[in-house]
């Protein structure tokens, strides 16, 4: 077991709040993905992360950011939240050279 | 831009059904498939992983074969049972380059009724 987490595992937050989502991870693992997932879009990648203080964009960036300031510890954040950004958030990690292991997911409502 | 397609989108069968799932991708220049399983409010759980030279993997009753010249990868999954009714989706990794980034297809939704 990879051993990643992630917190919180719901939120309800109001439309222009600032909101920061937490991956950790237990196993030094050099890559880590934040996706969002949405019905009618499938999986799509917000940020990813190559290292520590190493990060880029993904297809879907705008209106997030990301900091890696530890290896075991990946940070999303919205910086005012809007209803559109409402999805159910996964954070990612790379096993090996071929294959990703997915956290449990976070429910972020934003009214 | 590598775009997957997952066919069809939802599949209902009753419990003892071979059946058979449909990915294809725009871009044959591709590193490796992965099929994926994921459980309503749950995360993904890898299931097999085909890489570029390879024509099939197995595990159980589940089968998966990549032909990459025509973009097809299919999942195939014999005497299906109730506990296999999730949302199964396929994810392509490019060729080139050092970043692993997958591109995911949106998934078929299966339901296996008793």
């Amino acid at each position: 077991d990879a051993g990643i987490t992630q917190s919180p595992r719901h939120k309800v937050t109001e439309t222009g709040t600032p909101v920061t989502l937490r991956c950790h991870q237990t196993e030094n693992h050099r890559y880590m993905y934040w996706y969002r997932q949405d019905p009618g879009h499938g999986l799509r990648l917000i940020h990813y992360s190559y290292g520590v203080k190493d990060t880029d964009k993904g297809e879907v960036s705008d209106g997030y950011s990301v900091s890696r300031s530890k290896t075991e510890d990946f940070l999303l954040t919205l910086e005012s939240a809007t209803s559109s950004q409402t999805s159910v958030y996964f954070c990612a990690i790379k096993l090996g050279t071929d294959t990703q292991y997915f956290g449990p997911g976070t429910r972020l409502t934003v009214l | 831009k590598q775009e997957v397609t997952q066919i069809p989108a939802a599949l209902s069968v009753p419990e003892g059904e071979n059946l058979v799932l449909n990915c294809s991708f725009t871009d044959s220049a591709i590193y490796n498939l992965q099929w994926f399983r994921q459980d309503p409010g749950k995360g993904l759980t890898s299931l097999l992983l085909i890489q570029s030279s390879q024509r099939e993997q197995t595990s159980g009753r589940l089968n998966a074969s990549l032909d990459k010249s025509s973009g097809r990868s299919t999942l195939y999954i014999a005497a299906s049972q109730p506990g296999d009714s999730a949302t199964y989706l396929c994810a392509v990794q490019h060729a080139s380059g050092g970043s692993y980034i997958p591109t995911f297809g949106r998934g078929t939704s299966l339901i296996v009724h008793p």
